[in-house]
């Protein structure tokens, strides 16, 4: 499976749109992109995933390049409880669909 | 509806002593199942994945072992438990590809 880079951390006023991106420049044609999120002590929860189109759905959108080397997961209008570990994914849909977890993107949305 | 569940909750174990903890899935049938630790501070490390009944992929070597005895039960064991065996483990399920994964509440293990 293709490798992602996140940035470590980002903050976020409340209201705002969090903009966070992904680098997955070794993506394979037949690999999606998937997002995740961890709030603390909890199990991952699915926002999003895509191919080489953008999606949009009622918690996000993710924006693929064209050459679908990154990507861009936006939080229309970040909440509180918008803060959490965020995790971009690439992955093949065989090998019975496992995900390889990187360490992830901690956004901290601020009043 | 779907629902997975995970027991216990929280457990404390001493070193040498042997672990069981149980996943199973509700409301499906033929689920893709998998097992994730995550240590204190790190990102989820996959450990095994199931694509049917005794049926087990191991992604790390390791002081555990994954059983899949019905279909929809999926059971993380160690004979001798590590201290480096602390952390939180979660079993999480998909229905098929490329459909995502759903995750447990997940069960805090720690090794004294």
């Amino acid at each position: 499976d293709a490798k992602t880079t996140q940035p470590p951390s980002m903050d976020c006023a409340e209201g705002r749109a969090a903009n966070l991106p992904c680098n997955h420049s070794t993506i394979s044609g037949n690999e999606y992109v998937y997002w995740y999120r961890q709030i603390h002590s909890q199990g991952p929860q699915y926002i999003i995933h895509g191919l080489k189109n953008n999606e949009t759905n009622e918690m996000a959108s993710l924006i693929i390049t064209e050459d679908r080397k990154s990507s861009t997961l936006i939080l229309p209008h970040a909440t509180l409880r918008d803060t959490a570990v965020y995790y971009c994914i690439v992955r093949v849909n065989n090998q019975g669909g496992k995900l390889i977890f990187g360490q992830g993107t901690e956004l901290s949305v601020k009043p | 509806s779907q629902t997975i569940h995970q027991w216990p909750a929280t457990l404390v174990q001493p070193v040498g002593s042997p672990l069981s903890l149980e996943c199973t899935v509700e409301g499906t049938s033929n689920p893709n199942l998998y097992w994730y630790r995550q240590a204190a501070g790190r990102g989820l490390q996959l450990l095994f994945y199931s694509v049917g009944i005794g049926q087990i992929s191991s992604e790390v070597p390791q002081n555990l072992s994954a059983s899949r005895p019905q279909d929809r039960q999926f059971i993380l064991s160690s004979k001798k438990l590590l201290l480096s065996d602390s952390g939180f483990y979660l079993c999480a399920w998909n229905p098929g590809l490329p459909s995502e994964q759903f995750f447990g509440p997940g069960t805090r293990l720690t090794v004294l």
